[in-house]
């Protein structure tokens, strides 16, 4: 596509409940990134693919929050167990292989835990 | 681990004026990249400006320029006949360069009103 496409836009779900939020990358870009900005912050790493595998997960807060990129392209944000504290946007990310490449942005999605 | 500061919660402007917004960082490595991402309400970070710290020229892209100074440490943006489409939040970012492909570290950001 021409530029990274997330759905849903927005979320809304009850607390406990699980969620998966969806990130479709710009063809060809071979890296991958996930972001959470809280209200009133910049965004905060989550997790990084390189492909099909998470080069860098330390940004997960917890084991409730797991990402896929199954085929190197989709990539899927899965959060468990949702609580009031996961309220934020989710931003996803990709750029090319090198580190100098610009990291092109997603409209992000709104997830809000109720 | 690097940080990144921007000690300017909020910044105003009269249209066709010029504003700068700051941003210092701490880091212990020598070679990384500076960026100052935009914001708008659509909530799409939009690339304005990117630097690479070997390089002492100062980046600029047509009303944006920075003010790099490696010492301090220092990364100020700053935006020449500010225009309407101008406000946003505003926020620094940076990268390391050691290990390939590695995420942005962001700063808390500025909000940016350009006043008519």
């Amino acid at each position: 596509g021409a530029g990274v496409s997330q759905t849903p836009s927005n979320k809304v779900t009850e607390k406990g409940k699980y969620v998966e939020l969806r990130c479709d990358p710009i063809s060809g870009h071979t890296a991958l990134y996930w972001y959470r900005q809280s209200l009133g912050q910049g965004p905060e790493f989550l997790i990084y693919f390189q492909g099909t595998g998470a080069a860098d997960d330390s940004g997960l807060p917890n084991d409730r929050f797991f990402a896929v990129r199954p085929e190197g392209s989709v990539s899927t944000l899965k959060i468990q167990r949702t609580e009031r504290g996961d309220s934020a946007v989710y931003l996803c990310a990709s750029s090319l292989t090198s580190a100098n490449t610009e990291a092109f942005f997603g409209q992000g999605t709104r997830l809000t835990v109720v | 681990a690097q940080t990144v500061t921007q000690s300017q919660p909020e910044m105003s402007v009269q249209e066709a004026e010029t504003v700068t917004l700051s941003c210092t960082y701490d880091t212990s490595e020598s070679d990384y990249y500076l960026f100052w991402y935009k914001q708008p309400p659509s909530r799409q970070m939009i690339l304005v400006i990117r630097q690479e710290a070997y390089k002492q020229q100062n980046a600029t892209e047509n009303r944006f320029s920075v003010n790099f100074q490696k010492a301090a440490k220092s990364f100020s943006l700053k935006i020449s006949d500010s225009q309407l489409g101008d406000a946003a939040m505003y926020f620094c970012a940076y990268r390391s360069s050691y290990s390939g492909n590695t995420p942005l570290v962001f700063g808390k950001g500025t909000r940016l009103s350009v006043i008519a």
